[in-house]
């Protein structure tokens, strides 16, 4: 089945320098590949996601690339702030039956000020 | 609008008892999903109700029912409680039928002791 593994798994940086979070995965059919922002004792909210036929997609200071040809995305932020620290969990979309999302692990993100 | 409302927020449980956990969503959407996140894990799809009146299992479905009341209502039953399914369950949903824009609730934290 889909394998989406997602690195590195805590990621500390400098408030306003860049955070970059990369995912792989494993099913050349997975064609939807959204990303999410935990923050603590809230439920994941969708922040980007792209779709295959897409290699990057802009949303002021975040940013997706997906190449398919290596089956990896990646999500960048840039300018980072405090309120980017929270937890980002990367997914990878599946058709098992119905088109559903395998998640990877997340990432723990944290920006010094 | 509310979003993706969850109940209880937080939960304890004996080794055996018996417990529905609620999820609606006034955002009319067709699909709903029910997940559960364990530390270092991700998030990883226990049921789904692509659209009203069907239900379908996801990656982990043993231990767990569903039933989608009406279009809003969704709720996830834990029959015989145990230990291993300490976790946070999320309900989320979406316009379409695939796994695309899913908004999630906040989340209900079950110990099972």
């Amino acid at each position: 089945g889909e394998n989406v593994e997602q690195h590195p798994s805590t990621l500390s940086v400098q408030e306003g320098d860049s955070a970059v979070i990369k995912c792989t995965y494993s099913d050349s059919a997975s064609n939807y590949f959204p990303w999410y922002k935990q923050e603590l004792g809230k439920g994941p909210q969708l922040i980007i996601d792209i779709r295959s036929n897409v290699g990057e997609k802009k949303d002021q200071r975040i940013a997706v690339t997906l190449n398919k040809t290596a089956k990896h995305f990646s999500l960048h932020i840039t300018e980072t702030q405090p309120e980017d620290s929270a937890v980002y969990f990367c997914a990878a979309s599946i058709v098992q039956g119905a088109q559903k999302l395998v998640f990877g692990q997340g990432t723990r993100l944290t920006i010094n000020p | 609008n509310a979003g993706v409302t969850q109940t209880p927020k937080f939960q304890v449980l004996k080794t055996g008892q018996s417990m529905t956990l609620q999820c609606a969503q006034d955002m009319n959407h067709n699909s709903m999903y029910w997940y559960r996140q364990d530390p270092g894990m991700g998030l990883r799809l226990i049921y789904y109700s692509a659209s009203e009146g069907t239900t379908d299992k996801g990656e982990v479905p043993n231990g767990y029912n569903v039933s989608r009341l009406n279009k809003r209502e969704f709720s996830l039953r834990l029959e015989s409680a145990a230990p291993s399914q300490t976790s946070v369950y999320f309900c989320a949903s979406s316009v379409t039928g695939g796994p695309y824009e899913q908004y999630f609730g906040p989340g209900t934290r079950l110990t099972v002791t």
